[in-house]
C-alpha cells in the first residue's frame, strides 16, 4: 500500500508568487492535516480537513488556504509568498476525523527567495 | 546581528543502551499522545500512541509513560541501535479538535557505535 504522497518535492518561489502543494492521502483515510514545519521546529498545525470539510484551522495568515477533493486527496495554498512561508510543509492522513495516529507523508520544501 | 533559532534538545547514547526521552506537554485537556521519530530529509514517522486513560503503553523496543499530574510523556527505547538515530517528537491531541496535533520542539538522539 502507498503511503501519503506529496508533490512537488522541493519548490522555489519568489516573494508575492503563489503556490499550490498537493497530497494524495493513504488509501481509505478520509482525512487530511497539513502542517508547517520550519527548520529546527517541531511541525505547526494548519488545517484538518475530513469529509472535504474543514474541522480544523491553525493560527495561520488567510494567506494559506486549503480544500479536499471528492477521492479525499488535498491541496494547500499560499499566496503572496513571504521568507518566513520558507519550510518544509507535511501532509498527514488518517481513517477518522479525530484522535487516531495520523500518518505523514515527505513533504514538500518550500523555499521563498 | 542576532541570531534567532531553537536549539533541540540533545541525548547521545551508546549503540545497545536504553534511551530515554522526555517531553512536557502543555494541556491537560489532552487526551491522546503520539511520539514520532523524524530522520534529515523525511516526514514525521510514527513510533507509538498512548491515551490519557493509560499510563504505559509498549511496543517493540519502545515504551511510552504518560504521567497526567504532571503532563509529562517519555518514550523508553531499548537497546538503542545506530538506526535510532533521528529527532524525536511528541505530539499531544486535545479534546474535540479532530486531527489537530501539537508539537513538542524535539529531541535530537544520536547513537554512537
Amino acid at each position: 500500500d502507498a503511503g501519503v504522497t506529496q508533490s512537488p518535492t522541493h519548490l522555489i518561489k519568489t516573494r508575492g508568487q503563489q503556490v499550490t502543494l498537493r497530497c494524495s492521502p493513504i488509501s481509505g483515510h478520509k482525512s487530511v492535516s497539513w502542517y508547517q514545519q520550519v527548520l529546527g521546529q517541531g511541525p505547526q498545525f494548519i488545517f484538518q480537513y475530513y469529509e472535504k470539510e474543514e474541522r480544523g484551522r491553525g493560527n495561520f495568515p488567510d494567506r494559506f488556504s486549503a480544500r479536499q477533493f471528492p477521492n479525499y486527496s488535498s491541496e494547500l495554498n499560499v499566496n503572496a509568498l513571504l521568507l518566513g512561508d520558507s519550510a518544509l510543509y507535511l501532509c498527514a492522513s488518517s481513517s477518522f476525523g479525530g484522535e487516531t495516529e495520523a500518518f505523514f507523508g515527505q513533504g514538500t520544501r518550500l523555499t521563498v527567495v | 546581528g542576532e541570531s534567532v533559532g531553537l536549539h533541540l534538545p540533545t541525548l547521545s547514547v551508546q549503540e545497545g543502551d536504553n534511551s530515554i526521552i522526555n517531553c512536557a506537554y502543555s494541556n491537560s485537556a489532552s487526551d491522546y499522545f503520539i511520539w514520532y521519530k523524524q530522520e534529515s530529509g523525511k516526514g514525521p514517522q510514527f513510533i507509538i500512541d498512548i491515551r490519557s486513560n493509560m499510563d504505559k503503553r509498549q511496543g517493540q523496543r519502545v515504551t511510552v509513560l504518560l504521567n497526567k499530574t504532571v503532563k509529562h510523556l517519555s518514550l523508553q527505547i531499548a537497546a538503542t541501535q545506530p538506526g535510532d538515530s533521528a529527532v524525536y517528537f511528541c505530539a499531544e491531541n486535545m479534546l474535540n479538535t479532530g486531527n489537530q496535533f501539537y508539537f513538542g520542539t524535539g529531541t535530537s538522539l544520536t547513537v554512537i557505535p
